[in-house]
């Protein structure tokens, strides 16, 4: 069946820096785009979203870039701070309203001092 | 605000007993959502409520399994004769209608079968 995947299930970046996590995705009926950080022992918590006619969200620190050409999803934290370590999710939803949500694997983000 | 709220946080259990996961919703939202994730894995839906009705029951692994919502708000999860591949952290989410329908999330109940 379709899902959504990630590229790489760890990364580290030095504080200050910027990061970029991957996300590809194989269902192109997919409307609704979502990333969703979770911390250790928490469950995930909203970050920023993306409807399929966008292609650019910009929020608080997070961009996020939809390339629907090659279906592929992208998070960018700038000046990232240790507080940003923790395992983002990508997510996608193929209705318009309450619908479930399709989770990739995950990655792990760590922020080195 | 209260977010969503999730008892136990913690649960071992014996194989083969059963067990309730109960899950309290945002006030007023009207869409529940069950996932469960193991460990270093994503997450993967299991059942969605709208109201006390659930039009999408096709996550549930088995009959085992088995979820109610009552008067559109406190859900439970009920596991039945509980095997250990059933161990992992069940997270409860809610959403009302409005856009974005951002699912909030409980901090799940994480449950261990031995």
């Amino acid at each position: 069946g379709e899902s959504v995947g990630l590229h790489l299930p760890t990364l580290s970046v030095q504080e200050g820096d910027n990061s970029i996590i991957n996300c590809a995705y194989s269902n192109s009926a997919s409307d609704y785009f979502i990333w969703y950080k979770q911390e250790s022992g928490k469950g995930p918590q909203f970050i920023i979203d993306i409807r399929s006619n966008m292609d650019k969200r910009q929020g608080q620190r997070v961009t996020v870039l939809l390339n629907k050409t090659v279906k592929h999803l992208s998070l960018q934290i700038a000046a990232t701070q240790p507080g940003d370590s923790a395992v983002y999710f990508c997510a996608e939803n193929m209705g318009f309203g309450n619908e479930k949500l399709t989770f990739g694997t995950g990655t792990r983000l760590t922020i080195i001092p | 605000g209260a977010g969503v709220s999730q008892s136990p946080s913690n649960k071992v259990t014996e194989k083969g007993k059963d067990v309730e996961l109960r899950c309290d919703p945002i006030s007023g939202h009207t869409a529940l959502y069950w996932y469960r994730q193991s460990l270093g894995q994503g997450l993967e839906f299991l059942i969605y409520f709208q109201g006390n009705s659930a039009p999408d029951k096709s996550g549930l692994p088995s009959d085992r399994f088995s979820a109610e919502r009552t008067g559109g708000s406190v859900s439970t999860l009920t596991i039945q004769r509980t095997q250990q591949e059933d161990s992992a952290v069940y997270l409860c989410a809610s959403s009302s209608r409005d856009w974005p329908y951002e699912q909030y999330f409980g901090p799940g109940t994480r449950l261990t079968v031995t």
